[in-house]
């Protein structure tokens, strides 16, 4: 069955330091894999995703995720963090439901809090 | 070009009621997707609507049930509300149903409290 991992509940970075937030998953073919980011009380918000090519994808805010498919891996990555990116981040792939696809297994998120 | 939008923001029922959610899809966006988060979890797919029709579905029971008109918005209905059908539930759009490399974009989501 198709599956996401976020090992991580919560993190706690201080500002101005480096980000990686892991993600996991389990899928048959080549997955679609996204990255959500999601602030208290909000919908989620695209942060970038990946369906093929290059496996180094940019996207909004200054970060970055690398797809690594012999570690069926996909995690997020930011160099310097702002206090501003507090928030709960969310991977997701891809799903077929009885034959369409497009649909989204998430995560269970990982919290990120930034310390002055 | 106007986002998705979710209405009510909030709500809060008894159990047995029934409630209905709604969306207003993006402009140019065809399928809606709708979402249950509990609190502490992921969003988990109840169903997708491509064009009127549902689309695929998740693994929830059948009184959760869906519409989408004609303009492409759409009502999630709940019956016989019970105490964990509370959560967050969150609408998406997106430009054609059923393709992996469609984008969706979400709204702000309803926060439903079922006591």
């Amino acid at each position: 069955a198709q599956s996401v991992t976020q090992p991580d509940i919560h993190i706690t970075v201080s500002e101005g330091a480096s980000l990686e937030l892991r993600c996991n998953y389990s899928y048959g073919a080549t997955p679609y894999l996204f990255w959500y980011v999601q602030s208290p009380g909000q919908g989620l918000q695209l942060l970038l995703k990946y369906f093929s090519g290059d496996t180094l994808v940019q996207g909004i805010k200054g970060f970055e995720a690398e797809f690594k498919r012999s570690q069926s891996s996909f995690n997020l990555r930011k160099p310097s963090v702002h206090w501003s990116d507090a928030a709960e981040y969310f991977c997701a792939v891809g799903a077929n439901y009885g034959g369409s696809q497009g649909n989204l297994i998430f995560g269970k998120g990982t919290k990120l809090s930034v310390k002055p | 070009e106007t986002g998705v939008t979710q209405s009510p923001t909030h709500l809060i029922k008894t159990r047995g009621q029934q409630v209905t959610l709604r969306c207003s899809s993006q402009s140019g966006h065809n399928t809606v997707s709708w979402y249950q988060q509990a609190l502490g979890q992921g969003p988990q797919f109840i169903f997708q609507y491509y064009r009127e029709e549902e689309n695929g579905r998740g693994n929830f029971p059948p009184r959760f049930s869906g519409l989408q008109f004609p303009n492409y918005s759409s009502e999630l209905n709940v019956n016989a509300l019970e105490l964990d059908d509370s959560a967050l539930y969150l609408c998406a759009s997106s430009r054609s149903g059923g393709v992996g490399t469609d984008t969706q974009y979400f709204g702000p989501g309803t926060r439903l409290t079922v006591l």
